[in-house]
């Protein structure tokens, strides 16, 4: 069993902080992590995805991904309460072949002002 | 106009009634998903399929069935439909030369009654 795993939350943290989302997974042949960005009642939206360990940064998004630790992270500088909604991680194991991503089930950050 | 598109958008049934959600895509994709979501359980998917002459089960399955009608065009249909089968659902779509990444549709919200 595949899996892909995350705290739950709430996280919150003050507006202008940087909220720091974590995600385990378990299958040590997983290639590519990607963070879906979700608000409440709407579909879930790519914001990152990471291949290779080390650090990613799209503006205010940071990756971190570590598969010796089989862990990675988003992180957002300078949160804003539009950031406010559930993070899932999503994990893609190529080298098992054809298979869907696995996603974990998400972490609820709010952002207060 | 949006690239993964879902009819209809919200959908109240009665219990025993056959149900259709239909999903088309205009991103050329091969690969096409169909997800139910639940408060606390995170995104489970029922089938998947990685082109038209393939279709496969996914965790939940069981009193679903699905129809490929052509590359663009992926539906999910409740035979009589339940309950606990109310929920949010999703469709999305993946392209293996980007890693899978997946793109999701806005969703239909299912009631029944």
């Amino acid at each position: 069993q595949k899996e892909v795993e995350q705290n739950s939350g709430p996280l919150s943290v003050p507006e202008g902080a940087i909220a720091s989302l974590n995600c385990t997974y378990s299958d040590r042949g997983s290639q590519s992590f990607f963070w879906y960005r979700q608000y409440s009642g709407k579909s879930p939206e790519l914001i990152m995805s990471i291949y290779s360990n080390g650090d990613k940064e799209d503006g205010r998004f940071t990756a971190q991904l570590n598969k010796a630790s089989q862990y990675v992270s988003l992180l957002i500088r300078d949160s804003q309460p539009s950031d406010s909604a559930t993070y899932l991680c999503a994990v893609n194991i190529l080298n098992s072949g054809n298979t869907p991503l696995v996603f974990g089930k998400g972490t609820r950050l709010s952002v207060i002002a | 106009d949006a690239d993964v598109t879902q009819t209809p958008r919200n959908r109240i049934t009665k219990t025993g009634k056959r149900i259709m959600l239909e999903c088309s895509q205009t991103k050329g994709h091969d690969r096409m998903y169909w997800y139910r979501q639940d408060p606390g359980l995170g995104l489970r998917l029922i089938y998947y399929s990685f082109d038209v002459k393939d279709i496969n089960k996914g965790e939940i399955s069981d009193g679903y069935s699905v129809s490929r009608q052509a590359q663009a065009k992926f539906s999910l249909s409740l035979e009589s439909a339940i309950p606990n089968q109310t929920a949010l659902y999703f469709c999305a779509t993946s392209d293996p030369l980007s890693r899978n990444t997946q793109y999701f549709g806005p969703g239909t919200r299912l009631t029944v009654l």
